[in-house]
């Protein structure tokens, strides 16, 4: 079963950095794209970062630029946000998404994990 | 970056009666290569997204035939032929043509 699992979410203080997780399983992770989509409570989906199968090719959105960087460990199956000097408007839960290709754009979002949740308060 | 703007905002429905939403963008979402990357996403009450289509009007495997996706260049719609019990939730539309990748506000189906 294609799977993706996100783990790492907290409470964390303004400025706190963060790591999160998402454990792939199901498919050849090497060979797809991967996103980070956040979603504050009651709100809409925001795009965060993506990045491309070989882990070359890097885009953020500019709400987060110079703060969250996106990486992976092809090896380990395992999708990666080091997020630093957070925010209170970085509070949402976060998903990892797939792309159904090895380049982003392509075929965007075809598989999503649960989401971990991130709060950012003194 | 590019604008998705759907309406309704809110979509109440009856059971077994069909149902529209529209999504437009601020610019043409033709890409270089010909293709439109104009996908829909389901969002069930507490659940993740699920993409149902991508490409403007390819169905998502297992999703059921009674979604469509249609439209070109701008504007775009989603419908749902005829809507059951667990098509309630938030719908999506979301465009990968430009960096950024942007969403729509969305629209909430629920029924009457």
């Amino acid at each position: 079963e294609v799977q993706l699992l996100e783990s790492g979410g907290d409470l964390v203080q303004p400025g706190g950095s963060l790591r999160l997780s998402c454990e792939a399983s199901g498919f050849t992770f090497a060979g797809h794209a991967m996103s980070w989509v956040r979603q504050a409570a009651g709100k809409g989906l925001e795009w965060v970062s993506t990045i491309h199968a070989n882990g070359d090719y890097r885009q953020y959105a500019d709400s987060v630029k110079g703060r969250l960087t996106i990486s992976r460990d092809n090896s380990k199956n395992t999708l990666h946000l080091q997020m630093n000097n957070l925010k209170a408007e970085d509070t949402a839960i976060y998903y990892c998404a797939r792309e159904g290709h090895p380049s982003p754009g392509y075929d965007s979002f075809d598989i999503w994990g649960q989401g971990t949740m991130v709060t950012v308060s003194p | 970056d590019v604008v998705m703007t759907q309406s309704p905002l809110s979509l109440p429905v009856t059971l077994g009666q069909p149902a529209s939403i529209s999504c437009r963008s601020s610019q043409s979402l033709v890409y270089s290569d010909g293709e439109t990357y104009l996908n829909w996403f389901q969002q069930r009450p507490g659940q993740s997204p699920r993409r149902l289509i991508y490409k403007v009007s390819n169905r998502d495997s297992g999703v059921p035939d009674r979604f469509s996706g249609s439209g070109s260049g701008t504007d775009f719609t989603l419908k749902i032929s005829r809507v059951e019990a667990e098509d309630v939730g938030v719908y999506y539309c979301m465009q990968a043509t430009h960096w950024p990748l942007t969403f729509g506000g969305g629209t909430k189906v629920e029924i009457k």
